[in-house]
């Protein structure tokens, strides 16, 4: 199965910019979504296909990368962005989501 | 608005079966394709497989053949997972969530499964 790397966890300050980097064991070409979760809720689909930002998620909210290096970049950073992200992959089979990186607000 | 609406937690013995339901509105169910998902609490999340509603045609993922079976009732708009033969590592929260070209645009509200004697 394909592997995401994702950091555990980030502290930022509001209003700062914030990247979270997620890395695959093998290409997914653009293969990869984003998702937001807080506590006790379902996951939220922020981005879809590496770059393109679901219909409702603020602009603030931003993807790039292809192959096997990506990055989910938060700018500027909000208070209510406090929550774990994920990425998830559909280009290899079974889908697969990273561990999550959890998100806190200084 | 699309809406998935899943049924209430579950506390069931080891060994015995449940089956989760995940109620759809708001879009054509009978033509579309559910997914299901597993997350046990503060871990990531795995992917079970996914069912056409048209024909039921399924696909899991290889870990949870054997565990997890995916039916649809296409008269009520409802999908359903049964798992089996549960165990205290199948206690998790249990997610169904609709795909979009590789994405999941929609997710149920999730439900427990806590498998306790």
């Amino acid at each position: 199965d394909t592997v995401l790397t994702q950091s555990p966890a980030l502290a930022v300050s509001p209003g700062e910019r914030v990247t979270i980097s997620c890395r695959a064991s093998e290409s997914v070409s653009t293969g990869m979504h984003w998702y937001q979760q807080k506590p006790g809720q379902q996951p939220k689909l922020l981005i879809y296909g590496a770059s393109n930002l679901e219909s409702g998620v603020p602009a603030r909210f931003s993807g790039s990368g292809s192959g096997t290096d990506f990055t989910l970049t938060i700018d500027p950073v909000e208070a209510d962005d406090t929550a774990t992200y994920f990425c998830q992959q559909s280009w290899n089979d079974p889908n697969t989501f990273g561990a999550g990186t959890k998100l806190e607000l200084k | 608005q699309v809406k998935l609406q899943q049924s209430g937690a579950e506390l069931v013995k080891p060994g015995a079966s449940v089956k989760l339901s995940c109620k759809t509105s708001g879009y054509t169910f009978s033509t579309s394709y559910m997914s299901w998902f597993k997350q046990i609490p503060g871990q990531s999340i795995e992917w079970i497989g996914m069912i056409y509603a048209g024909d039921g045609g399924t696909g899991y993922n290889q870990k949870f053949k054997g565990k997890a079976t995916l039916t649809v009732d296409t008269s009520s708009s409802t999908a359903y997972m049964d798992l089996s033969s549960l165990t205290t590592e199948d206690s998790a929260v249990y997610f169904c969530a609709s795909p979009n070209y590789g994405s999941y645009d929609y997710w149920g509200q999730g439900v427990m499964v806590t498998v306790s004697s």
